[in-house]
């Protein structure tokens, strides 16, 4: 079975920073696209990154760009994202996703992690 | 506001038929990309259930079925269960943002 399980969530103040791990078992991790969605407390689902299965492309929300850094390490099967300048409104669980789809623009979610929860608090 | 729209919550009774819709536009399922709607109960992990806009990951019943037209796409739910009380949520690719995007999800309700 294919399986990503995610680490790292955390209390941080405002302005500091996190890194987010998702392992990834039970699939050819390189061939695969990956991304990080998040859901804020009580709302609804929000996509924040992807990155492509070789790593070379990677794609940011409007809300995290510049501050947010997707990378992968495909030796290690392993998906990161590292969170910097954090806001409150970053609180949430952060979700990592595997991706399927013959093109980038229609890439469906189809392995979900359990989340790992970030807070944002002072 | 959510670059789809879905109304927040439907309701049925049990062996009834209901439908949420996600609206879009030009720039996402009006150009033609593809709509993935998800399952997500209380407290859980979102799940797959629709996929390439009319696609049924195995292991998801016939109950559930898609469909897009124009700017828009549909769930359908039929005999309708108790079981299927949760938030669904669909989701495409738009242009103008350069990435994909979600519904502000719909709250289903079995009455």
């Amino acid at each position: 079975d294919v399986q990503v399980v995610e680490s790292g969530g955390g209390l941080v103040q405002p302005g500091g920073s996190l890194r987010l791990s998702c392992a990834a078992s039970g699939l050819a991790f390189s061939n695969f696209a990956m991304t990080w969605v998040r859901q804020a407390p009580g709302k609804g689902l929000e996509w924040v990154s992807g990155i492509s299965g070789s790593g070379r492309s990677t794609f940011y929300a409007d809300s995290v760009k510049g501050r947010f850094s997707i990378s992968r390490d495909n030796s290690k099967n392993t998906l990161y994202l590292q969170l910097n300048s954090l806001r409150v409104e970053d609180t949430a669980v952060y979700y990592c996703a595997k991706q399927k789809g013959l093109i980038r623009e229609n890439y469906a979610m189809d392995v979900w992690g359990q989340g790992t929860t970030v807070t944002v608090s002072s | 506001q959510s670059v789809l729209t879905q109304p927040p919550s439907v309701s049925g009774a049990p062996g009834q038929r209901v439908t949420i819709s996600c609206t879009g536009s030009s720039s996402n399922i009006g150009a033609g990309y593809d709509v993935h709607w998800y399952q997500q109960f209380p407290g859980t992990v979102p799940k797959l259930l629709i996929y390439a806009s009319t696609n049924r990951p195995s292991g998801v019943p016939d109950r559930f079925s898609g469909s897009k037209s124009d700017t828009s796409a549909s769930l359908a739910i039929t005999g309708l269960q108790a079981e299927d009380e949760a938030d669904y949520y669909c989701q495409s690719f738009d242009s103008s943002l350069s990435g994909w995007v979600f519904g502000g999800g719909t709250k289903l309700t079995v009455l």
